[in-house]
């Protein structure tokens, strides 16, 4: 079965610059979530999209944003990057809300 | 607000064994979901088994099964003939139909299965 895809899988940025994080939801899936998991850390919500619009707002820094794409995909863009924004951010989706969320692989930001 | 605790940061099982991972939590919505998420050592989170608050049996999947016990807001994972690849972090996961759409995640249970 398709799953979450995500892109890049690694990411190495320096401090200031500009990360931009993909995600391609399971076909069908109409809602997407981004969460930030730092080292040893739960994942923590950080907004979500629900029909390209974004549906609710977690603990996103002003300096992320994100948006939803015609085709379902999302996009998370991080800019003027902080040593403590290196996590592993997961984008997951669902078939409308509330059904179960399905988790990508995730993407390993490392800010040096 | 929603809150969702693992009281056992770490839990060791002989391999072919039956273990069990606790979880509690808060909510004051009325209609919400339990589930357990599994975090290899690959970090992939993969959902376990999902438990529908209005349900009063018990969800199971294959050798996983839970215990909700609503009252008591309790919602603990068995693991029955613990294997190898058992191994991982476990996260139990709380979403509250009516409130925020994020999941709520407890600060996990590492699971050790020993050979």
């Amino acid at each position: 079965a398709a799953g979450v895809i995500q892109s890049p899988r690694h990411l190495i940025k320096e401090k200031r610059e500009t990360a931009t994080l993909k995600c391609y939801p399971i076909p069908r899936h109409d809602t997407v979530y981004w969460y930030q998991q730092g080292p040893g850390q739960d994942p923590q919500f950080l907004i979500s999209f629900y029909e390209k619009m974004q549906s609710d707002k977690g603990s996103i820094p002003d300096r992320f944003s994100a948006q939803q794409f015609s085709d379902y995909h999302s996009e998370l863009n991080m800019s003027s990057l902080e040593l403590g924004d290196s996590a592993l951010y997961f984008c997951a989706s669902s078939l409308s809300v509330p059904e179960t969320q399905y988790f990508g692989p995730g993407t390993r930001l490392l800010v040096l | 607000a929603q809150t969702v605790t693992q009281s056992q940061p770490e839990m060791s099982v002989q391999e072919a064994e039956t273990v069990t991972l606790s979880c509690t939590y808060d909510t004051s919505e009325s209609d919400y979901y339990l589930f357990w998420y599994k975090q290899p050592p690959s970090r992939q989170m993969i959902l376990v088994i999902r438990q529908e608050a209005y349900k009063q049996q018990n969800a199971t999947e294959n050798r996983f099964s839970v215990n909700f016990q609503k009252a008591a807001k309790s919602f603990s994972l068995k693991i029955s003939d613990s294997q190898l690849g058992d191994a991982a972090m476990y996260f139990c996961a709380l979403y509250s139909k009516g409130g925020s759409e994020k999941l709520v995640f407890g600060k996990g249970t590492k699971l050790t299965v020993n050979p």
